[in-house]
């Protein structure tokens, strides 16, 4: 079993949609959460972070469920400009300084 | 603004060859990545540095090897490269501790390809 886990997709929705991702972690040691964006042939950049109460920013909504071991994105009124590789990200303080990636959600805004 | 640039956005090896990748962040940062990205495979850490001079295998390192003798600077090293080592590599940077929340800052990528 993969330490963090995303279904790959390609999530294909109209502009203006909502539409959510979930990310699945296996150790339950895990620390620190995070979601980053990439684009295509570009490197990975911060999209959030997520924390235990959640966070919001803008459109953009995150969210931690400790008890199942997820982490979840909500992104409301999709833009074109969101069509993007959406990567979950991990951390632990198990003596390492290791962030573990999932291998990314992709979505695709249509017009 | 924030920076972590890579000596190569291409670079084209034949097989056996030394290849020296280099990564330079500008930010003071403690702790800095290298990274393959493969299709499927998402990002797989190599080694990782948490100071000068130091350095921590990661889940891949086989056939590689780091270089950190200034803060600023993290290299890679592929000893003999091999046709499975043909990937993006990226390098990150960050500072603190992981586990807490410090964001990592991306170079632009290296893609390798080895023949």
């Amino acid at each position: 079993r993969k330490e963090v886990e995303q279904d790959p997709g390609p999530f294909n929705v109209p502009e203006g949609a909502t539409v959510a991702f979930n990310c699945t972690y296996s150790n339950s040691a895990s620390q620190s959460f995070f979601w980053y964006r990439q684009d295509c042939r570009k490197e990975p950049k911060l999209l959030m972070s997520v924390y235990s109460s959640g966070n919001e920013d803008g459109r953009f909504t995150a969210q931690l469920n400790r008890a199942s071991q997820y982490i979840s994105l909500l992104i409301r009124d999709s833009k074109l400009s969101d069509s993007a590789t959406y990567l979950c990200v991990v951390s632990s303080t198990s003596g390492t300084y290791k962030y573990i990636f999932g291998t990314g959600t992709r979505l695709k805004v249509l017009a | 603004d924030v920076k972590v640039t890579q000596s190569s956005r291409y670079l084209v090896k034949r097989t056996g060859e030394k290849v020296f990748l280099e990564c330079v962040q500008d930010m003071d940062h403690e702790n800095m990545f290298w990274y393959r990205q493969d299709p499927g495979l998402g990002l797989r850490l190599i080694y990782f540095s948490y100071d000068v001079k130091m350095k921590e295998k990661g889940d891949i390192p086989e056939g590689y090897s780091v270089s950190r003798e200034k803060k600023e600077r993290f290299s890679l090293i592929l000893e003999s490269a091999s046709t499975n080592q043909t990937s993006m590599y990226l390098c990150a940077s960050s500072d603190g501790l992981a586990g807490s929340y410090n964001e990592q800052f991306f170079g632009p990528g290296t893609r390798l390809t080895v023949l």
